[in-house]
Order: structure tokens, then C-alpha cells, then sequence
């Protein structure tokens, strides 16, 4: 089976800005979940999507938002781009059956 | 809520030396424990999980876990590091109800010759 895949691995915006990114899970996982990750915080949840709903949600404003479609691939949104927003985004898969994720291999944003 | 601690922000072992990488959680019932790696400029990678059984799991590379529940602990060991495991690892800890697991800050591990 092909793992999860994100797309873009790199992006550079400026602030202000806002920027998608795209996370396809692994065949049959209908859980997404995204986090980011940053020197400073550490890996920090964001949501988790379970078939075109959001399930979870983490503690981040509401600049960030995400959705999931009907085939499981999962797009996240942040507006207003900040300087902090800045880091590595990795989306992770699973069933809903394990309490297992594996991950992609990320998005790095970088804000300027 | 549930928590995790990584003590060592930093190990350094010489390769070919023992490897022992510290985690302990903060929750109340019976937890779900990972290991997760991360390479430079990669995703995490699943090393090993417990759920429940045999306190003792192992995983792929040559690593395995101890589950301790007296010392809310789940320490990851190595008995010979390679200079390819040199990487950052990460202990995550998710809970039967919310199943969202909660990372560590992570060890870096660095591997000498």
C-alpha cells in the first residue's frame, strides 16, 4: 500500500497570505489528522477529520480550518498567514478500528 | 488530560554503545504508548506500540519498550545503536477515549563512530 502522501513538501509565503495544504491518506483510512510542528512547541494537534467531519479539534484560532472529502483526502487552510505559523505540517492517517497513525512526510511552510 | 515527558532533550552514545531513551505519562486508566523516529526533514515513523498484554514490546530497527505501570513509564531500548539511528524520537501516549495521542518534546539522539 502506498503510505500517506502531502503535497507541497515546501511552500514559502508571505504573511498575510493564506495557503492550502493537501494530505491523501493511506487506502482504506478514512481518519486524517493534522499537526504542526515546531522547534519551539513541539508536535501540536490541530484536528482530525473522520469521514467529511471534524471529529477533534485542537487549540489553535480559527485562522486554521481544515475539510475532508469524500475519498478521504483531507486539505488544510491557514488565512492571514503570521511569521509563527512557520513550521513543519504532517498530516497522519489511520482506521478507525487501531489507535495507530502513520504520518506523511510533512509540509514545511515557511512565512516571510 | 494526559501528558508525556521526554526527560533528555539530547543523548549522545557512541556507536555499537547501549541505548536507553526515558518517556513517562501522566494518565489515569491504562494507556496506548508509541515510539515514533523522525529523521531529518521527514514524517514520524511508528517504532513500536503497546496497547495492553506482554509489558514488553518489540519493534522494527532492533528497539523495544518496557511498559512499567508503577513507574507510569515506557522506556525505549536499544541493545547496539547503529550511526543510522542517530534521528529524534518521539514517546506519544493517547487514551481510550479520545484517541488523539499526545507527543513528547522529543530526544535527539547523536551517534558518534
Amino acid at each position: 500500500k502506498a503510505g500517506v502522501t502531502q503535497t507541497p513538501r515546501y511552500l514559502i509565503k508571505t504573511r498575510g497570505q493564506q495557503v492550502t495544504l493537501s494530505c491523501s491518506p493511506i487506502s482504506g483510512h478514512r481518519s486524517v489528522s493534522w499537526y504542526q510542528q515546531t522547534p519551539g512547541q513541539g508536535l501540536q494537534f490541530l484536528f482530525e477529520y473522520f469521514s467529511e467531519t471534524q471529529r477533534n479539534k485542537g487549540n489553535f484560532p480559527g485562522r486554521f480550518s481544515g475539510r475532508q472529502f469524500s475519498n478521504s483526502r483531507s486539505e488544510m487552510n491557514v488565512s492571514t498567514l503570521e511569521l509563527g505559523d512557520s513550521a513543519l505540517y504532517l498530516c497522519a492517517s489511520r482506521t478507525d478500528s487501531t489507535d495507530t497513525q502513520y504520518f506523511g512526510p510533512g509540509t514545511r511552510l515557511t512565512v516571510l | 488530560a494526559q501528558s508525556v515527558t521526554q526527560p533528555d532533550i539530547h543523548i549522545t552514545v557512541s556507536e555499537g554503545a547501549s541505548l536507553e531513551l526515558r518517556c513517562n505519562y501522566s494518565y489515569g486508566a491504562t494507556p496506548y504508548l508509541f515510539w515514533y523516529v523522525q529523521s531529518p526533514g521527514q514524517g514520524l515513523q511508528l517504532l513500536l506500540k503497546y496497547f495492553s498484554g506482554d509489558t514488553l514490546v518489540q519493534g522494527i530497527k532492533g528497539f523495544e519498550a518496557e511498559f512499567k505501570r508503577s513507574q507510569s513509564s515506557f522506556n525505549l531500548r536499544k541493545p547496539s545503536v547503529h550511526w543510522s539511528d542517530a534521528a529524534e524520537y518521539f514517546c506519544a501516549v493517547a487514551t481510550t477515549g479520545r484517541r488523539i495521542p499526545t507527543f513528547g518534546r522529543g530526544t535527539s539522539l547523536i551517534v558518534h563512530p
